[in-house]
């Protein structure tokens, strides 16, 4: 099992360009977490998504900040219009369920995004 | 509002010395405690969680309600523990699912 992949691991974006990421979770997990990391902040919660349904998004920027998991197909996260204020670091994890007690999530390796 | 608070963004240690990462944490409800550790190029990894009560790679933490804190212990440092470890919490009014990180404190223990 590779783990949860996400890529590309870098983009460079000029401003008002689109940004897309791309996160493939771990085989057998349909739960899928974005995050994201500013600098010399904690990694913070964006969107939680199922297969073709958006369970959560409390924590998408109301403009801009798209995201979908297809039935078939890795998870997008789509920042149109990108500004200097998106540059990040972008976290991927999925889980197997979701339910009442503890599951645990598993990361990928990020994206970090550029916006000059 | 639910904050994870790791006040120190770098500690170094000698090999051999003693080790406590600080986490204290604001809530509502009854949230789960984590920590996460991410070595140099590797990925986010769940080290411990405070339900297990486990010791892992030789790390404890205890949860104390009373100062709210998670603190992150080792009684002998060994070099491989370098690397950059997040306090989280789950739970509460934020669900199962939302973690709530800390800004991270890197460990470097010196040989």
């Amino acid at each position: 099992n590779a783990g949860v992949m996400q890529n590309p691991r870098h983009l460079v974006r000029r401003r008002g360009q689109e940004a897309r990421l791309r996160c493939s979770p771990m085989k057998g997990h349909s739960h899928v977490y974005w995050y994201r990391q500013l600098p010399e902040e904690g990694l913070k919660f964006m969107v939680y998504l199922q297969k073709e349904n958006i369970i959560d998004e409390s924590g998408m920027p109301k403009e801009r900040f798209s995201a979908e998991f297809p039935k078939e197909g890795p998870s997008i996260l789509r920042i149109q219009q990108v500004v200097r204020g998106d540059s990040a670091a972008y976290f991927c994890a999925s889980s197997p369920v979701v339910g009442t007690s503890f599951v645990e999530q598993y990361f990928g390796p990020g994206t970090r995004l550029t916006v000059t | 509002a639910q904050r994870v608070t790791q006040p120190e963004k770098l500690l170094s240690v000698f090999k051999g010395a003693p080790v406590e990462l600080k986490c204290n944490y604001s809530y509502s409800g009854s949230p789960e405690l984590f920590w996460y550790v991410q070595y140099s190029r590797q990925r986010l990894q769940l080290l411990l969680r405070h339900i297990s009560r486990e010791s892992i790679k030789g790390f404890t933490a205890d949860l104390n309600k009373g100062e709210t804190s998670f603190h992150l212990k080792k009684p002998f440092a060994q070099e491989e523990d370098s690397a950059m470890y997040y306090c989280a919490l789950s739970g509460g009014t934020s669900g199962t699912y939302k973690y709530i990180f800390g800004t991270g404190t890197r460990l470097k223990v010196l040989a």
